[in-house]
């Protein structure tokens, strides 16, 4: 089974739009953490978001919130205002098991900012 | 501050030859990770460092190994190439705690011919 699913492979948003990016998850671990990443063309993984399976609150990061729904296991990112900078792929990521230390990598969407 | 820097940027290699990348982390982290970005096999974790130690290992075959300096560089070694191996090389480097967040360099982008 699938540990990160992300069902959109590509989206197309209207510049200053607000744009939602899903991702589920699945584990049985009770301590996790749930990231997101951005990969511009230029290769590489930019550290956007961070969720902890304990955090009362939803994160959030400037432009960037994690909409986190543990009961339903889904860890959307949501990009306020995006910008023709945000052309990108965004990854969501899992790392359970705590002395583990991997992420698991969902398959990615990339998202394209029209102006 | 300087980021996660990695090099070379683009290898060539030939099948059979050895491939050896680099990674110098973020000054104060002592955790060093390895991915592999494949086309067709998304983001796969190879290997992490701590302290000098190998710490954990993906389901990767002997052939991919690596070490990690006294300075928490590192190096990455792949034997006896097979043209599967093209890919980009993702290097990452945390200060291991709770959140552990992990920092990505920009990559070396690995052709086998």
């Amino acid at each position: 089974a699938q540990k990160i699913t992300q069902t959109q492979p590509g989206m197309f948003v209207q510049e200053k739009e607000a744009v939602t990016l899903d991702c589920t998850y699945d584990t049985s671990d009770p301590s996790y953490g749930l990231f997101w990443y951005k990969q511009p063309s230029s290769g590489e993984m930019i550290f956007l978001i961070y969720q902890g399976s304990y955090d009362q609150q939803n994160a959030t990061e400037g432009r960037y919130s994690l909409n986190f729904q543990k009961a339903r296991k889904s860890a959307n990112l949501v990009i306020s205002a995006s910008q023709l900078g945000d052309s990108a792929m965004y990854f969501c990521a899992m790392r359970e098991d705590f002395g583990n230390e991997k992420l698991t990598f969902g398959t990615g969407t990339r998202l394209t900012i029209i102006p | 501050e300087a980021g996660v820097t990695q090099s070379p940027t683009h290898l060539i290699k030939t099948r059979g030859q050895q491939a050896t990348l680099r990674c110098s982390p973020i000054s104060g982290h002592t955790s060093v990770y390895w991915y592999q970005q494949a086309l067709g096999l998304g983001l796969q974790f190879l290997l992490w460092y701590d302290e000098g130690e190998e710490r954990n290992r993906g389901n990767f075959p002997p052939r991919f190994s690596g070490r990690q300096f006294p300075n928490y560089s590192s190096e990455l070694n792949v034997n006896a190439l097979e043209l599967e191996d093209s890919a980009l090389y993702l290097c990452a480097s945390s200060f291991t705690g709770l959140r552990n967040i992990q920092y990505f360099g920009a990559g070396t982008r690995l052709s086998v011919l």
